[in-house]
């Protein structure tokens, strides 16, 4: 079945360090989207991307989506201690109108 | 963008017995969804609650065990049926408005533990 595979699962940097976390799908997809939950809240919505090749900034953060449409990254620069949480990529599933998540990296931040 | 709100917020639950699970938008929605998130993990969908008619299940979730209403389009119910441990979990209601892409809004979540 369609899958989005994201990694890594687990990263750990020090404060002012950059991140990046990838994802990747099976098939080609229609859009990306990326959400961030802190510990203990809900999935938040970041952003969407649609066009091949697209490149979104929002502060700090950069979202790119692939030539190809089947991947996707979001970095974000010297992070900070509120960027702690999980960041999860988010298809379309091939039929329907539903989402498929894919596993998530969860980033800490030391001080 | 829509303002979600779940009760309870947690419960502490009997194997065996059930939980109802609410979930109130503050604005009409097209489309609702139920997920369950185990701890650690990523979200699975459960079901898309259809407004006036029975819900649409995901592979591996089935209606006896978590029956879902939807009366009208700011309100879904998701009953947890007859618990196990195993059903220990975070249940999230989300909602969308088709037509203004895939972006979607979720709820609080409601954390249950059953012993």
């Amino acid at each position: 079945g369609q899958q989005v595979m994201q990694i890594p699962q687990y990263q750990h940097v020090q404060e002012g360090e950059d991140f990046t976390t990838y994802c990747n799908s099976s098939t080609t997809l229609s859009n990306i989207q990326w959400y961030k939950q802190r510990p203990g809240g809900h999935p938040v919505f970041l952003i969407q991307l649609v066009k091949s090749g697209e490149v979104k900034k929002q502060k700090r953060l950069t979202f790119q989506f692939g030539e190809a449409k089947k991947n996707s990254s979001l970095h974000i620069t010297a992070t900070q201690t509120t960027d702690v949480g999980t960041y999860f990529c988010v298809g379309p599933m091939e039929y329907g109108n539903k989402l498929v998540f894919g596993a998530g990296t969860i980033l800490r931040v030391k001080s | 963008s829509a303002v979600i709100s779940q009760k309870p917020s947690r419960d502490i639950c009997q194997r065996g017995t059930s939980l109802t699970i609410q979930c109130q938008v503050d604005s009409q929605v097209t489309m609702m969804f139920w997920y369950r998130q185990q701890p650690g993990q990523s979200l699975t969908l459960i079901a898309t609650a259809n407004q006036g008619s029975e819900a649409t299940y995901e592979s591996g979730f089935v209606i006896d065990k978590f029956p879902i209403s939807r009366p009208n389009l700011t309100f879904s119910t998701l009953t947890v049926s007859n618990m196990s441990p195993e059903d220990s979990s975070i249940y999230l209601c989300s909602v969308r408005n088709r037509g203004q892409g895939y972006e979607q809004y979720f709820g609080p979540g409601t954390r249950l533990t059953v012993t």
